[in-house]
């Protein structure tokens, strides 16, 4: 399977602890982005990687909220000291860098957080 | 504000019937329009992508039209299946950062 994988597909945690979410983009995809989706709601940008280079966070990456791309392959998105309303679908997708306005960003199954 | 939304929220049909997913924006500057499908507890996976300059495109029995006078999309599926039963997403890009800016998806349910 050569498309974006997300590792774990959920998780269920207790109010105060860490969490860490892994996603693995499709081969050559330089561009990695994380997006945060709750119930009945479209998915919401959390954050984007070109390569190693975190380019752009959104306002709801809190503080607890970390999002790492070491060697500009892979990425994981720890968040700290979690909070009920951070229970969501975290969703993680890829797209290679292209010119021009038709890039197609490639979604993962994403990783569903409970947090009790 | 830049902003995506769709209509109806949830639609219920027969198998073998068509529907049409409406879609309206108000996103500028405009770059392109995609919808997408996700299955429940999946990621989304894109159906159509339109420029500005595309009126129509077709992916099979989806066809995704565009109308950037008056910032209005639909996607028409044409004889459904239980298979498409499914939120479709409408996405835009555009603005200032030329970032993704996703609608709150209409569910459709299709019942044999």
């Amino acid at each position: 399977d050569t498309g974006v994988s997300q590792d774990p597909r959920h998780k269920i945690t207790k109010r105060g602890q860490n969490v860490t979410f892994r996603c693995d983009p499709i081969s050559e995809h330089n561009r990695l982005y994380w997006y945060r989706q709750t119930l009945g709601q479209g998915p919401e940008f959390l954050t984007y990687f070109q390569n190693e280079a975190q380019l752009e966070k959104s306002r709801l990456l809190s503080d607890r909220f970390s999002a790492e791309r070491p060697k500009g392959s892979f990425s994981t998105l720890e968040i700290q000291r979690t909070e009920q309303g951070d229970s969501a679908m975290y969703l993680c997708a890829s797209s290679p860098r292209v010119f021009g306005y038709q890039e197609t960003q490639y979604f993962g199954p994403g990783t569903r957080l409970l947090v009790l | 504000k830049n902003q995506v939304e769709q209509s109806p929220q949830s639609l219920i049909i027969l198998e073998g019937k068509n529907c049409t997913l409406q879609c309206n924006y108000t996103v500028s500057p405009f770059s392109n329009l995609r919808w997408y499908k996700q299955d429940t507890g999946r990621g989304p996976v894109s159906l159509t992508i339109m420029t500005f300059s595309e009126n129509t495109k077709s992916n099979g029995r989806y066809t995704a039209t565009l109308d950037a006078d008056t910032k209005q999309s639909s996607l028409h599926i044409t004889a459904s299946q239980l298979s498409d039963s499914a939120s479709y997403i409408c996405v835009v890009s555009g603005g200032a950062t030329n970032k993704l800016i996703f609608g709150t998806g209409t569910l459709l349910a299709v019942q044999p």
